[in-house]
């Protein structure tokens, strides 16, 4: 079975522009969820989106958006981007099925998105 | 607010020794999971082990264990005859149920030396 997957690996862009990652969950998974994981800050929450609607965001700025396509694959997008939008963004899916409680995040490679 | 500490950045352990990585978390749900994730340098978030906050026995997977001790919120993992594959960071992280985010510790990087 297919684990998570993220386009592209490696991502370099200059402040100002907009970057745009790409994630592919695990088939049968219908969650999905962007972490952040910068230099000195740790993993963060970004997004969740299930079932094509955004669920939660962390504390983030709006020009950090996505969305969901209807086969469950997702989009970040990074807007106006600045030098401390440098790090590994990852990807995470899950069934989506928390009253369960056993609902695991599976990850990505994650893409590296650096800004010069 | 949901808390996860994890207080030692960095160990070193002799191949094939036993290692137990520290997590104590803080959270005022009743109703919580715990996860233990392994990082090598590639970058990818390898899930390593689950534990749920009603389990009445620790988990365990292969030569990983979670040594939950519900009372002092604390959640170890205990890594046994460890292996050179077993380098990386691993990071503690929890989520209570209905909120779907993972709240992570700044987790331990452990080096196996042979």
């Amino acid at each position: 079975e297919a684990g998570v997957t993220q386009s592209p690996t490696h991502l370099i862009k200059t402040r100002g522009q907009q970057a745009t990652l790409r994630c592919s969950p695990i088939s049968g998974h219908t969650s999905v969820y962007w972490y952040q994981q910068a230099l000195g800050l740790g993993l963060q929450f970004l997004l969740w989106y299930d079932e094509g609607e955004e669920r939660n965001r962390g504390n983030f700025p709006p020009r950090f958006s996505g969305r969901q396509f209807p086969n469950y694959s997702s989009e970040l997008n990074v807007n106006a981007l600045e030098l401390e939008d440098s790090a590994l963004y990852l990807c995470a899916s899950s069934l989506g099925d928390s009253v369960l409680g056993t609902d695991t995040q599976y990850f990505g490679p994650g893409t590296r998105l650096t800004v010069l | 607010a949901q808390k996860i500490t994890q207080t030692q950045p960095g160990m070193f352990v002799q191949e094939k020794e036993a290692v137990t990585l520290d997590c104590t978390y803080d959270t005022s749900d009743p109703s919580y999971g715990l996860f233990w994730y392994k990082q090598p340098s590639s970058g990818e978030m390898i899930f390593l082990i689950y534990q749920g906050s009603y389990d009445q026995q620790n988990a365990t997977e292969g030569r990983y264990s979670l040594n939950f001790q519900k009372a002092r919120k604390s959640a170890n993992l205990v890594i046994s005859a460890s292996q050179l594959g077993d380098s990386a960071m691993y990071f503690c992280a929890m989520r209570d149920f209905g909120n779907e985010k993972l709240t992570f510790g700044t987790g331990t990087r452990l080096t196996i030396i042979p």
